[in-house]
Order: C-alpha cells, then sequence, then structure tokens
C-alpha cells in the first residue's frame, strides 16, 4: 500500500496559466506536510511547509484537506522557472523519517 | 553556509569494488538520512540515524552500511558493489524529533559498471 501518492505527469502548461498538484497520503496520524521542489539533476530543495489553515508564498499556495487526506499546492501565472518535479513529504506521528512522494513532472511552455 | 555536503560528487565502480560515501552537515541537526533516487522511483530511504549513536534501516538497506561518526557525520559504504547500486545517492538532515523539514545535499552520482 502506498504511503503517499502524486500523479507523475507531466503537466504541461502554457506561461501564465493555473495549474494544481495533489498528494494523498494515507495515514490519517500524519502531521507535518512539505512541498519540495527538484530540478532536473538536483538535489530536492523546500518549496512550502504546509500548515492546517493553508499557507501561501507569492504565486504559490499550498492546502491541507484532513478529511480526504490530501494536500494541494496551486501556482499561479506559471513561469517557464517553475518548470521542475514537485514532491511531497509527509511526517508520521512519533520520531519516524518523512515520507516521499515520487513527484509531479511539471513543465511550462512558452 | 555550506549546509550538508557529500563526497564524492561523481564515482565510477567495477562489480565488486567497495567504496564509502561520506556526508558532513553544519547545521547542529540531530538527524540525518541516506536515500537513493531512480527514475520512476522517487526518494528511497536507504538508513537513518536519528541521534547521534544511533541507525536505523530504512526501505532499501540491503547492500549497504552507515556509520554516525558524529553529530556532523554519516557515512554510506557499499562493501561489494553491484550494478543495481547505480544510483543518484542524497544524504540529508533535520532538526529532531524526525518528521521536519529535510536539508539535502547536492548528491552523488554512482555508476557501477
Amino acid at each position: 500500500r502506498k504511503e503517499v501518492e502524486q500523479d507523475p505527469g507531466p503537466f504541461n502548461v502554457p506561461e501564465g496559466a493555473t495549474v494544481a498538484f495533489n498528494c494523498t497520503y494515507s495515514n490519517s496520524a500524519s502531521q507535518s506536510f512539505f512541498w519540495y521542489r527538484q530540478d532536473c539533476r538536483k538535489e530536492p530543495k523546500l518549496l512550502m511547509s504546509v500548515y492546517s489553515s493553508g499557507n501561501e508564498d507569492g504565486r504559490f499556495t499550498a492546502q491541507l484537506n484532513r478529511a480526504s487526506q490530501y494536500i494541494s499546492l496551486l501556482i499561479r501565472d506559471s513561469k517557464l522557472s517553475d518548470s521542475a518535479t514537485y514532491l511531497c513529504a509527509v511526517g508520521f506521528s512519533g520520531n519516524t523519517p518523512l515520507v516521499f512522494g515520487k513527484g509531479t513532472r511539471l513543465s511550462v511552455i512558452a | 553556509n555550506a549546509g550538508v555536503t557529500q563526497t564524492p560528487k561523481f564515482q565510477v565502480l567495477k562489480t565488486g569494488q567497495s567504496m564509502t560515501l561520506q556526508c558532513a552537515q553544519d547545521m547542529n541537526h540531530n538527524s540525518m538520512y541516506w536515500y537513493r533516487q531512480d527514475p520512476g522511483m522517487g526518494l528511497r530511504l536507504i538508513y537513518y540515524s536519528a541521534s547521534e549513536g544511533t541507525t536505523d534501516k530504512g526501505e532499501v538497506p540491503n547492500g549497504y552500511n552507515v556509520s554516525r561518526l558524529n553529530k556532523r557525520e554519516f557515512s554510506l559504504r557499499l562493501e561489494s558493489a553491484a550494478p543495481s547500486q547505480t544510483s543518484v545517492y542524497f544524504c540529508a538532515s533535520s532538526e529532531a524529533p524526525m518528521g521536519r523539514e529535510l536539508f539535502f545535499g547536492e548528491g552523488s552520482r554512482l555508476t557501477v559498471l
């Protein structure tokens, strides 16, 4: 049973478009949630933490839906530089490592 | 700030050879991790160390050993490399308790012929 699942994509969107990704998790006791960005042949870098109340950072909005057990990432006004793979990560209860999804690939096209 | 530093960044081995990947962090983090990443497989946890003096197996530990040398350093050893271990290896660290955000090194690309 997959603990954290993401649609692998690719999502091909034009510049200026709004795109959203979801990430579902199986453990209802999950306590921490993150979105990472990974550029080709680079390490993952933290994009946003996801709080219960949701959070926004410029063109990026992350939300948590505990009832349906998923987190989402919304990117508005997509830029070419947003092209990357977006990984979600979920922390479960207890002192255990984060579990990562396999990532969703985004390509923003001119 | 160096953050998490991995060495070497690239390595080519022959089947059966051994090598150690080194990782050091300067953020005073308690927890450290080794992942491998293969196309279509995502990040898979090999081993982790919740705190200095402890290590635990992750999802794919076979063929690997680790040493938490001190709070800063966490090494990954391949005793007898196999082609299936060709991958990109990432070291990461986090504050305690685990479940907090991870900070990754730049990765080590290993090819086993």
